[in-house]
């Protein structure tokens, strides 16, 4: 089955750590996005990607890298330097040709300690 | 630029009222306008979708919204709510932005159905 899978479902990490999101998707889309998601502050924009080998910052990109290096994977780096990292993250895909909806994983819900 | 406000946070209903929730938008070239479903600790699953012709589009599981462009809004309803409804929704702007697609969601409003 086409989809996109985060790994993993729960993290967690001590304060100081990088910690690595995965995101993967078999579903031969160009785009693809992270975004950050707090209570009662909607879906925020991490980073984007439209192509390999190309990415742009969103709207909260302070404190986070991304790599795309293959089509089908789009790992999510929280840094040190990210002052509040609790949250649960999202990525997503879409054809990335005209406007279409966001295909998206099931989360990772990262907590630091 | 473009922006979506989600009227109420919070909306709580009757099993078996209707449900209405509110979507008002702002963009500056015409949008694509969507509906998003999301069940505690899953990603978003889209529920319905407007981009031209239509202006009332159906969706799964009952769900329905009118694009209204004069009022520009596109709120969110169906007849009769459902126990599994429970959820939160999302509704979210899709426009080119600088030949990238950006995309804006709303904050969300948490549906509650009450039996």
């Amino acid at each position: 089955d086409g989809g996109i899978t985060q790994s993993p479902k729960y993290l967690f990490r001590k304060e100081g750590q990088n910690v690595t999101l995965s995101c993967e998707q078999n579903l031969n889309h160009d785009a693809m996005y992270w975004y950050r998601q707090d209570p009662g502050q909607g879906l925020r924009l991490i980073y984007y990607s439209q192509i390999v080998n190309d990415f742009q910052k969103g709207d909260i990109a302070e404190g986070y890298s991304v790599s795309r290096e293959k089509k089908e994977s789009f790992p999510l780096t929280v840094t040190s330097a990210q002052k509040n990292p609790t949250a649960f993250y999202l990525c997503a895909s879409s054809p990335g040709q005209g406007l279409t909806e966001a295909f998206f994983g099931q989360g990772t819900r990262l907590t630091v300690v | 630029a473009q922006s979506v406000t989600q009227l109420g946070s919070h909306v709580s209903v009757s099993e078996g009222a209707l449900v209405l929730l509110r979507c008002n938008y702002s963009s500056s070239v015409p949008p694509y306008l969507f509906w998003y479903v999301q069940y505690p600790n899953q990603g978003l699953q889209l529920l319905l979708k407007y981009t031209t012709g239509a202006t009332l589009v159906k969706g799964i599981n009952g769900f329905e919204a009118e694009f209204k462009k004069s009022e520009t809004s596109f709120h969110l309803t169906k007849p009769s709510a459902h126990m599994s409804d429970a959820a939160e929704y999302f509704c979210a702007v899709s426009a080119n932005s600088g030949g990238y697609q950006k995309v804006t969601f709303g904050i969300g409003t948490k549906l509650q159905v009450i039996p």
